[in-house]
């Protein structure tokens, strides 16, 4: 099955700084790529549709100016966390859409603590 | 499995026994529909789909039954074993217009269930 990865899988940074996520789709491409979070006991809320090429689609009550989307290639999408907060801390899954159909093919998650 | 308040709803079963999970979807309109599961700090894992023009669909020990008529959807797994245990979401997947005139697809993930099997 298509696979997608993340990176890093967990990160702690501290208060006031950005930490920046990819996600590579490493078996096929994805012109259309989504980012999650999720926080604890929790389900999965989409922040964002990203698609290559062209700017964000940000979900209501999102920030765009404080989650940086970038889609750079058919291969790989990066979200940036820019001046983190301790409420950041979320564990952040991006998916990624193969360009022939429906299915979203999910990363394996990044833990993102703000201290 | 229904969705009560802000906690998981959870499903506790023994070993063996078949497993229903339930999920009521929002939006009519929707057209496609999954079952993901999700293990402990992981990604979510695809288990089966269904289109709208379906009512069943089986796969290998699960089967999924989709009733349009009240927006309800459930995840039936046979002789569930221990490894099943994880948090089951359903996703309804709604095809939708944009303001510039392009289409957008986007996923919306139900509230999620945790099963839990007993040995």
């Amino acid at each position: 099955g298509a696979v997608v990865s993340q990176h890093p899988s967990r990160v702690i940074c501290k208060s006031g700084t950005s930490v920046k996520i990819e996600c590579r789709s490493l078996d096929f491409q994805a012109t259309t790529m989504f980012w999650y979070r999720q926080f604890p006991k929790k389900s999965l809320m989409l922040m964002a549709t990203s698609n290559e090429g062209s700017k964000a689609t940000y979900e209501q009550g999102v920030e765009k100016d404080k989650f940086l989307i970038n889609h750079a290639s058919l291969t790989l999408s990066t979200l940036t966390v820019t001046s983190a907060h301790p409420e950041d801390s979320s564990f952040y899954i991006c998916s990624a859409r193969d360009t022939g159909g429906n299915e979203q093919y999910f990363g394996p998650g990044t833990r993102l603590t703000v201290t | 499995g229904e969705s009560v308040g802000l906690h998981l709803p959870t499903l506790s079963v023994q070993e063996g026994d078949n497993s229903i999970i339930n999920c009521a979807y929002s939006n009519s309109a929707s057209d496609y529909f999954i079952w993901y599961k999700q293990e402990s700090g992981k990604g979510p894992q695809f288990i089966i789909d269904i289109r709208s023009n379906m009512d069943k669909r089986q796969g290998q020990r699960v089967t999924v039954l989709l009733n349009k008529t009240v927006k309800h959807l459930s995840l039936q797994i046979a002789a569930t074993q221990p490894g099943d245990s994880a948090v089951y979401f359903c996703a309804e997947n709604y095809q939708g217009r944009l303001d510039s005139g392009g289409s957008n697809y986007k996923l919306t993930f139900g509230k999620g269930t945790l099963l839990t099997v007993n040995p």
